[in-house]
């Protein structure tokens, strides 16, 4: 089972500062490694597919990178409605697996 | 615009059945693969099935393998989670989603269904 290690756990931010969000595989998935926005008693949001490819509706603030076994999400410019737990996932091999998730909370 | 509903969850005595539905509109559903994907109440995300489009392949995880079957009826747009000898550690939010393959990645997620299993 390929286990992604997300971090940090939690980040408290100011607004329009910038975050960054860490996702390391424990072995290469290539870049099947994808983005999730998910806020209190809401579903998953899809963010960023494909380590770095933009999603239609998706704010162009959030951008994704990496590849191999090291990913990233960037938030640039972080705005109030962001307030939200961040998850990675791989779709690489199964079984599915995803980060254990990044609470941001605003300032 | 793709919608996924979820129904079909529930309290259960651990050990019973419950059956979940999730019906899809706005999407060609015999197109795409199908999911599902379960939380813990303040837990991450955990994968627990996948089905082809056709429903000719399925997956499991091995935490519900032998308990949990997945299934679909494309004429009604509809994917099925049938979940026997339930236990405690199945008590989730059931999320059913979206993905172009049966290992791709997950696009688009319903709203959640409860499950809770407790004596």
């Amino acid at each position: 089972e390929i286990v992604l290690t997300q971090s940090p756990d939690f980040q408290s931010v100011t607004p329009k500062e910038k975050v960054i969000i860490t996702c390391r595989a424990s072995q290469s998935i290539g870049r099947s490694l994808h983005w999730y926005q998910q806020k209190p008693d809401q579903s998953p949001k899809l963010l960023i597919k494909f380590a770095s490819q933009s999603i239609s509706g998706v704010p162009s603030r959030f951008s994704g990178s990496g590849s191999g076994t090291d990913f990233s999400l960037t938030i640039n410019g972080l705005e109030a409605e962001d307030a939200a737990a961040y998850f990675c996932h791989q779709s690489s091999n199964l079984p599915l697996t995803f980060g254990g998730g990044t609470k941001v909370e605003i300032k | 615009e793709v919608q996924l509903l979820e129904s079909g969850g529930g309290w259960v005595h651990p050990g019973g059945s419950l059956r979940l539905s999730c019906t899809a509109s706005g999407v060609d559903f015999h197109s795409y693969a199908m999911n599902w994907v379960r939380q813990a109440p303040g837990k991450g995300l955990a994968w627990v099935s996948s089905i082809s489009g056709s429903g000719g392949v399925t997956y499991y995880a091995d935490s519900v393998k032998g308990r949990f079957t997945i299934s679909r009826d494309n004429s009604k747009n509809t994917m099925y989670m049938q979940m026997n000898s339930l236990r405690v550690e199945d008590t989730a939010v059931y999320f059913c989603a979206k993905s172009p393959t049966v290992i791709g990645a997950i696009e688009i997620w319903g709203q959640g269904t409860m499950v809770i299993v407790s004596s």
